[in-house]
């Protein structure tokens, strides 16, 4: 395990529900970060936190809003999504933001929007 | 434009056998190439991690190799088992401090068969 976990594994929501994802690091990190991962894509930044601060968003819909209430904890609250928003959603962690850190990686929550 | 693209996007090979993955790059400036390693359901793990000046970086039966004047690496995996089935993924950092620019391959799915 890489001492990053995420909850729930699999989701399946409809379209007007509300959902949240669960992310943890046991690591000490001071960085988090949200991926989409696609099928034959590449790996989508979604949010980068840095000390539970925000420090970047790329252009993200609103339908996904994050919240970081500690530096260990990171989730990602999902309402009103779209079927293209089906994909593994990945957390990671790393010592410090910037690229130069390696990222530890969740095993991923599964989400499938009907 | 900074992209990292892989070859090939699959493979299939026979247990025992060796291959090699490979990397192109285009990102600049060039602060480190990682290779992950995707199990399916998980997330990406860490193989290795390569800087400018490293030539050649090893972790069991994984060798990694980096060109920083072409701007390639390869991933060498030797003597294959069937536990290395998964997805490899190059991710390259962009070389400005404070930036998040992890810039990821679309991977290269590989299969051992017994």
């Amino acid at each position: 395990e890489t001492g990053v976990t995420q909850t729930p594994r699999h989701l399946v929501m409809g379209m007007t529900n509300k959902k949240s994802l669960k992310c943890e690091q046991h690591l000490g990190h001071n960085a988090m970060y949200w991926y989409k991962q696609s099928a034959k894509k590449p790996l989508e930044l979604m949010f980068v936190y840095s000390l539970e601060e925000r420090v970047e968003n790329n252009s993200v819909p609103s339908r996904f809003s994050p919240e970081c209430p500690n530096s260990s904890h990171l989730f990602l609250h999902l309402h009103t999504l779209q079927p293209e928003d089906s994909a593994l959603y990945l957390c990671a962690s790393s010592p410090a933001s910037g690229g130069r850190s390696e990222q530890f990686f969740g095993p991923g929550t599964r989400l499938t929007v009907l | 434009k900074n992209q990292v693209e892989q070859s090939p996007q699959s493979l299939i090979i026979l247990e025992g056998k060796n291959c090699t993955l490979q990397c192109n790059y285009t990102v600049s400036p060039f602060s480190n190439l990682r290779w992950y390693k995707q199990d399916t359901g998980r997330g990406p793990v860490s193989l290795t991690i390569m800087t400018f000046s490293e030539n050649t970086k090893s972790n069991g039966r994984y060798t990694a190799t980096l060109d920083a004047d072409t701007k390639q690496s390869s991933l060498h995996i030797t003597a294959s088992q069937l536990s290395d089935s998964a997805s490899y993924i190059c991710v390259v950092s962009e070389g400005h401090s404070g930036t998040y620019k992890y810039i990821f391959g679309t991977g290269t799915r590989l299969k051992v068969l017994a």
